[in-house]
């Protein structure tokens, strides 16, 4: 099956810094990452996605990378603000298949 | 946010107790979810019902007991549950399964005492 491998676990940063969560996975099938934001005390929630027919997608200050040769696609957060501190999960997926998710980075903005 | 419901937010039970998680969307999707999500520990999925049908069961204890009467509510029925069941429970749908958006209800925060 498949297995996500995400890093760094927690991530320290002081506001207006760039932030870089990656994950790795196993199965070369997959074709589907999407990104929730999940922050304290609420559910996750998807910010960002991107389709292997694609290796880069942006909205705002969030962007997702994928390199499918090397297996891994990555987050990027510019410009960080505090109300980016959150856990975020990367989630590996294709066909009907159900996704597999990231340990989760925990983000820590300072001000 | 109304897509996705769950009741309660919160449960305290006993070991010996019986109870019911419920979950509720509102999204017209087809997949339903139940996900454990403890301290430190990543998501873990438990059940998976895709057109009220459970297609997926990740070697939960018999202790947990999925229901999925329409595909819009879920169940998660509780007995004899231990003290390390204590976590947060999660409930997302999906259109599909597999290369869809989750979405996610609020969760029920259980305790087990």
């Amino acid at each position: 099956g498949e297995n996500v491998e995400q890093h760094p676990s927690t991530l320290s940063v002081q506001e207006g810094d760039s932030a870089v969560i990656k994950c790795t996975y196993s199965d070369s099938a997959s074709n589907y990452f999407p990104w929730y934001k999940q922050e304290l005390g609420k559910r996750p929630q998807l910010i960002i996605d991107i389709r292997s027919n694609v290796g880069e997608k942006k909205d705002q200050r969030i962007a997702v990378t994928l390199n499918k040769t090397a297996k891994h696609f990555s987050l990027h957060i510019t410009e960080t603000q505090p109300e980016d501190s959150a856990v975020y999960f990367c989630a590996a997926s294709w066909g009907s298949y159900i996704p597999t998710f990231g340990r989760g980075t925990s983000l820590i903005v300072h001000p | 946010e109304t897509g996705v419901t769950q009741t309660p937010r919160h449960l305290v039970m006993g070991m010996t107790n019986k109870k019911s998680l419920k979950c509720e969307q509102h999204l017209g999707h087809n997949a339903m979810y139940w996900y454990k999500q403890s301290a430190k520990k990543p998501l873990e999925l438990m059940f998976v019902y895709s057109l009220e049908e459970r297609v997926e069961n990740n070697s939960v204890p018999s202790r947990f007991s999925p229901e999925c009467p329409n595909s819009s509510h879920l169940f998660l029925h509780l007995h004899t549950l231990q003290p390390e069941d204590s976590a947060l429970y999660l409930c997302a749908s999906s259109q599909g399964s597999g290369s869809d958006t989750q979405y996610f209800g609020p969760g029920t925060r259980l305790t087990v005492l």
